[in-house]
């Protein structure tokens, strides 16, 4: 089984529509990401958390909202979608501390808001 | 975190060692080297990471020069599902603060029979 999970994996939906993307893992890691793909262009962070009790946000969280509910779960929620919110979404996570950094990827959820 | 500087794209016969280069000339003494690669449109992947020493994994090496200016990941046998587009990161093993992963363009490797 994969050990960093994406729901859905694919998506559409309609402009001013509340939805939520769901990430889970079975790393047992602490730090959590949720980050953003255009097509042709490099991935920008929208929000991290370096345990359950920790939300920061990244570059670009403005529309955007996120939830940890446990150590496992980091949800993405989109309050009012719009089209220019269409991309791919990918939740990561990295064990953080004297454990390094390295980010393990989800399997990306393909968003389009018509 | 250090800029660095790769090739748009490259070729690679299957079975053939892929050399792809990075260039990271403004690293400092307390940044690492990863590497990373995505297939198309999947989860960008991990590959290696290293600090001043060469690394060896089951994936690939990673050859980072004296100076540390540069460094080369080989993939050793190159097969058609090593096509994906590569990325060299620089950045300090344990910031304490925001851990974003800077994706520049990367190296789109082209894996050819």
């Amino acid at each position: 089984d994969a050990d960093v999970t994406q729901t859905p994996r694919n998506r559409i939906t309609k402009t001013g529509k509340r939805i939520m993307l769901e990430c889970s893992q079975t790393k047992g890691h602490d730090r959590m990401y949720w980050y953003r793909q255009d097509p042709g262009l490099g991935l920008q962070l929208i929000y991290y958390s370096f345990d359950v009790k920790d939300i920061n946000k990244g570059e670009i969280s403005d529309g955007y909202s996120v939830s940890r509910q446990a150590q496992a779960k980091f949800s993405l929620s989109l309050e009012s979608a719009i089209p220019n919110q269409t991309a791919l979404y990918f939740c990561a996570t990295s064990e953080g501390g004297t454990g390094g950094e390295t980010q393990y990827f989800g399997p990306g959820t393909r968003l389009l808001v018509l | 975190d250090a800029k660095t500087t790769q090739p748009p794209s490259m070729d690679c016969a299957e079975g053939r060692a892929a050399n792809l280069p990075c260039n990271h000339s403004t690293i400092s003494g307390n940044e690492y080297v990863y590497w990373y690669r995505q297939i198309h449109s999947q989860g960008p992947q991990y590959i290696i990471h290293g600090l001043k020493n060469n690394e060896t994994n089951e994936m690939a090496s990673l050859i980072i020069t004296e100076d540390r200016k540069s460094s080369t990941l080989i993939l050793p046998h190159a097969t058609l599902r090593d096509t994906a587009v590569y990325y060299c990161i620089v950045r300090p093993r344990n910031t304490g603060t925001a851990s974003k992963l800077t994706f520049g363009t990367g190296t789109r490797l082209q894996v050819t029979l």
